[in-house]
């Protein structure tokens, strides 16, 4: 299995900052990484496949970037609506994996 | 606008057989990959396994021995089947053609 580490577990900022998270492969699964953004209670939202292909209506200031064994997801600035856990998964080979998510806090 | 509901008991018993539906619309079977995933109260999500309309499947070896899929095109459905649950298996399941869409989840909890 390929293992995802993410990190941090959990953050906490102020509206405007800066915010990046890291996810890390096990070994080298190219491009084919995918960020999620889960609000409580709810599905999993996709923000972006495979690594820098953003889905429609995902705001701008939400970035990405890695290839081989490390990426990033980097907000530029943290807006109260972007609370919640984030999640990376691969999907270069079975069993797919997920990170084990970053919980983000506004403070 | 493809839509994904799941459906089935929300409690179920230790030992006995946990079976989900997940109906489509707005979309065909075809030509994807239906996947499942879940996530245990307060963790993070675990992938389960995938199945494709013609039949060909892929499971999470660490739940192989226990889970089962299957496609109903004539209904636009895709189930999940796992067996000899326990308190462990309680969780959200999600069904989702990869990855933007997602069913809402269903919370499924194994308990006597």
């Amino acid at each position: 299995d390929i293992q995802m580490t993410q990190s941090p577990s959990s953050l906490s900022a102020s509206v405007g900052d800066r915010v990046t998270i890291t996810c890390r492969a096990g070994q080298n699964i190219n491009t084919f990484l995918h960020w999620f953004q889960q609000k409580p209670g709810k599905a999993p939202k996709l923000l972006t496949s495979p690594a820098s292909d953003f889905q429609s209506g995902v705001p701008s200031r939400f970035t990405v970037g890695g290839s081989g064994t490390h990426f990033t997801l980097t907000i530029s600035s943290l807006q109260p609506e972007d609370f919640g856990s984030y999640y990376c998964l691969q999907n270069y080979s079975v069993p797919y994996t997920f990170g084990q998510g970053t919980k983000v806090d506004i403070e | 606008q493809v839509q994904l509901q799941e459906s089935g008991p929300g409690l179920v018993k230790p030992s006995e057989t946990l079976s989900l539906t997940c109906t489509v619309s707005g979309g065909s079977l075809t030509n994807y990959y239906w996947n499942w995933i879940r996530q245990s109260p307060g963790k993070g999500l675990e992938w389960i396994g995938y199945i494709h309309p013609s039949g060909s499947t892929n499971y999470s070896p660490s739940l192989k021995s226990r889970v089962s899929m299957s496609v109903d095109t004539s209904k636009n459905q895709v189930s999940l089947n796992l067996t000899s649950v326990t308190v462990a298996d309680t969780a959200v399941y999600y069904c989702s053609r990869p990855w933007q869409y997602w069913g809402q989840g269903i919370l499924v909890t194994v308990s006597s």
